[in-house]
C-alpha cells in the first residue's frame, strides 16, 4: 500500500527524556511536514522539509529537532526542552513543497508524559 | 496565508446535503482553497481545492463565489460517516497550511 505511516500509535515518556517519533512515507513526496495539534485546536506547524538534507523550522520549532537523512523519512524529535509535549502529532507529506500541492497525513502519534 | 473564517459548528440531517460555507475575504489571487476533514483522533484528509471554478470530486463539491472571497463545501448526501471537523484553508505558493479551528459537523439520523 502507498502512504504515510506514523509509529507509534501512542507514546509515554517521562519528563525530561527524549522520544523520536516515526514518520515514513512510500509515495516518492519531496516536502515532508510535522504538524501539532492540541484539544479542541487545529494544527501547528512544527518544522517542514523541501529535499533531502534539508529543513526549516515552522512556528512553534522550539524543544523540537529533525533530521531528513532519506527521502522517505522524516523523524521528529521531542526534547526534554519541550516544556508541554503531550499532544497529537501529524506528519504529512507532498509532491513538492513549493506551489500547491496537496498534502497527505499520516495517522498521527499521540504523545503523553508521563 | 489568507485568514479563513468558519461557522464552529453545524448539524446535517443524514441523507441531505450538508453545505459548510467558510469566508476568506483576503485571499489574494495565487492563493487556492483547500479543504479537509478530520474525524476524531485521525489525520486529516484531503477533500477538494480549487482556485476560481467550482470543482467536485467523488467527496465533495465546491462553490468559490466569483469575487473568492468566500466557498462553500457540499456533501451531496451526508452520512453518520461524514461526522468530523471540516478545515478550509487558503495556501499559496509556499505550500503553508495554516489550520483555524474549523466547523464540526454533526450528522444526525
Amino acid at each position: 500500500d502507498g502512504g504515510i505511516t506514523q509509529s507509534p500509535k501512542y507514546l509515554f515518556r517521562k519528563e525530561g527524556q527524549n522520544v523520536t517519533l516515526s514518520c515514513e512515507q512510500n509515495l516518492n513526496h519531496d516536502a515532508m511536514y510535522w504538524y501539532r495539534q492540541d484539544p479542541g485546536q487545529g494544527l501547528r506547524l512544527i518544522y517542514y522539509s523541501q529535499i533531502v538534507n534539508d529543513f526549516q523550522k515552522g512556528d512553534i520549532a522550539e524543544g523540537y529537532s529533525v533530521s531528513r537523512e532519506k527521502k522517505e523519512s522524516f523523524p521528529l524529535t521531542v526534547t526534554s526542552a519541550q516544556k508541554n509535549p503531550t499532544a497529537f502529532y501529524l506528519c504529512a507529506s507532498a509532491l513538492a513543497g513549493v506551489y500547491q500541492e496537496t498534502q497527505y497525513f499520516g495517522p498521527g502519534t499521540r504523545l503523553l508524559v508521563l | 496565508d489568507a485568514k479563513t473564517t468558519q461557522p464552529p459548528s453545524m448539524d446535517c440531517a443524514e441523507g441531505r446535503a450538508a453545505n459548510l460555507p467558510c469566508n476568506h475575504s483576503t485571499i489574494s489571487g495565487n492563493e487556492y482553497v483547500y479543504w479537509y476533514r478530520q474525524i476524531h483522533s485521525q489525520g486529516p484528509q484531503y477533500i477538494i481545492h480549487g482556485l476560481k471554478n467550482n470543482e467536485t470530486n467523488e467527496m465533495a463539491s465546491l462553490i468559490i463565489t466569483e469575487d473568492r472571497k468566500s466557498s462553500t463545501l457540499i456533501l451531496p448526501h451526508a452520512t453518520l460517516r461524514d461526522t468530523a471537523v471540516y478545515y478550509c484553508i487558503a495556501v499559496n505558493a509556499g505550500n503553508m497550511l495554516t489550520f483555524g479551528g474549523g466547523t464540526r459537523l454533526m450528522v444526525k439520523p
